[in-house]
């Protein structure tokens, strides 16, 4: 059960894109297309922002995308906005148990 | 509304137990899976536990399996986290949260709905 990689820190400008990777194993990303993506402001419970590798829950925005490759997901932000800078942990399915990522601060400058 | 309220934290001496409770409201609790996730103070999330929507299955993350015991009751619309043998390490936010599929047998791992948090303190 050992953690994701996900970059510990990415920044964007206003408007721009960015994109967030989250690298696991054959043991859990590689096997299943069950990876989901959380958005998390300073004091407040995460939120589901992705799903199922690129499935996004209603009432979040259509900025937000996901995909995957191999034993890697990505996390796509569009168009950045000032309100996207926060804390994003992806989470994948690992036979049985759940294994998030470490986390990544995304900054808007 | 959809919601769950997460109570019976609080400060704890290592080598004693806590339990804690996760009320929910707003939606049919027997149809879903349902998780314990933590968090420590400045660090990630980290996933604790999972039981299925009936009971069924349950499983456990290591660095808890054999301490923790996860359970519900479904005529109560209420999920549990027994925690015993507590460590300094297990200081965290608990927050339960909810599998997004409302299918029966299969979860997905996916948490749609979360509580705000319990915090668990272990210390002497």
């Amino acid at each position: 059960q050992s953690a994701l990689t996900q970059p510990a820190s990415v920044s964007g400008s206003p408007g721009q894109s960015i994109t967030i990777s989250c690298t696991g194993t054959s043991s859990d990303v590689g096997s299943y297309n069950l990876v989901s993506w959380y958005q998390q402001h300073p004091g407040k419970a995460p939120k589901l922002m992705i799903y199922e590798v690129s499935k996004r829950p209603s009432g979040v925005s259509n900025r937000f995308s996901g995909s995957k490759s191999g034993n890697t997901a990505s996390l796509t932000i569009s168009g950045l906005q000032a309100e996207d800078e926060a804390d994003y942990y992806c989470c994948s399915y690992a036979g049985g148990f759940g294994v998030f990522g470490g986390g990544t601060k995304l900054t808007v400058l | 509304q959809v919601q769950l309220v997460e109570s019976g934290g609080g400060v704890v001496q290592p080598g004693r137990s806590l339990r804690l409770s996760c009320a929910a409201s707003g939606f049919t609790f027997s149809s879903y899976g349902m998780h314990w996730v933590r968090q420590a103070p400045g660090k990630g999330l980290e996933w604790v536990a999972v039981i299925w929507y009936d009971g069924s299955n349950k499983y456990y993350a290591d660095s808890v399996k054999g301490r923790f015991t996860i359970s519900r009751d479904n005529s109560k619309n209420t999920l549990y986290l027994q925690m015993n043998s507590l460590r300094a390490e297990d200081t965290a936010v608990y927050y339960c949260a909810r599998d997004a599929a409302d299918y029966g047998d299969y979860l997905i791992y996916a948490f749609d709905i979360w509580g705000q948090g319990t915090m668990v303190t272990v210390s002497s």
